[in-house]
């Protein structure tokens, strides 16, 4: 079982329309949540961090983390075509291992204009 | 302030070849790490460093591969008698402290290609 699971995608979403986009991950012990929006041939860039249970919102941006579950998601609110681009998912192996991330294989979005 | 830096951005290289790629961390980033992407998947860990200490290099696929960063700001990512599987989006990101928090900024990338 891999340690942070992403569905691949596409996710098809029309303009204007919320993308949802999940994350599950293995490691209970995990503390800390990060989604990266990764442009093709671009390096990956932060749009969200969360470290406890609930919401957290930025803009158009709210990223949701429920331990229990071992489930985080982003939420995307009024979709542009310019949000189309790959979502990594990342969690720090902390306490498990060093600082270091364990990526999910990202979900690729596309909005429709 | 600028951002990580990496080069070169394309490196091709016959098989066999030994390759060295350089990433220039931002300025005052204690941690540094050193990730391989694939084609279509995530990135995955090779190696970190605090300063100029390499703190875990478990990600290292097999003992050709080296990292070193001797001052503790620029690092280079060694590869020894290359080969076709090594062919891969090699990332560098920083953080500015050792932390479970600490976002990490990642460099464009060098796409190495081995023929």
């Amino acid at each position: 079982q891999k340690e942070v699971e992403q569905n691949s995608g596409p996710l098809s979403v029309p303009e204007g329309a919320i993308a949802s986009l999940n994350c599950t991950y293995s490691d209970r012990g995990s503390q800390s949540f990060f989604w990266y929006r990764q442009y093709s041939g671009k390096s990956p860039e932060l749009i969200m961090s969360i470290y406890s249970n609930g919401d957290q919102e930025d803009g158009r941006f709210t990223a949701q983390l429920n331990k229990a579950s071992q489930y985080v998601s982003l939420l995307i609110r009024d979709s542009q075509p310019s949000d189309s681009a790959t979502y990594l998912c990342a969690v720090n192996a902390y306490p498990s291992g060093t600082y270091k991330y364990i990526f999910g294989t990202g979900t690729r979005l596309k909005v429709l204009a | 302030g600028a951002g990580v830096s990496q080069s070169p951005r394309y490196k091709v290289a016959k098989r066999g070849q030994d390759v060295a790629l350089r990433c220039d961390p931002i300025s005052g980033h204690v941690s540094l790490f050193w990730y391989q992407q694939a084609l279509g998947q995530g990135p995955e860990f090779l190696t970190y460093f605090q300063n100029e200490a390499q703190l875990d290099k478990s990600g290292l696929p097999s003992d050709r591969f080296f990292a070193e960063r001797p001052e503790g700001s620029v690092s280079t990512l060694k590869i020894q008698r290359t080969q076709q599987e090594d062919s891969a989006v090699y990332l560098c990101a920083s953080s500015l402290e050792s932390g479970t928090h600490q976002p990490q900024h990642f460099g464009d990338g060098t796409r190495l290609s081995i023929l």
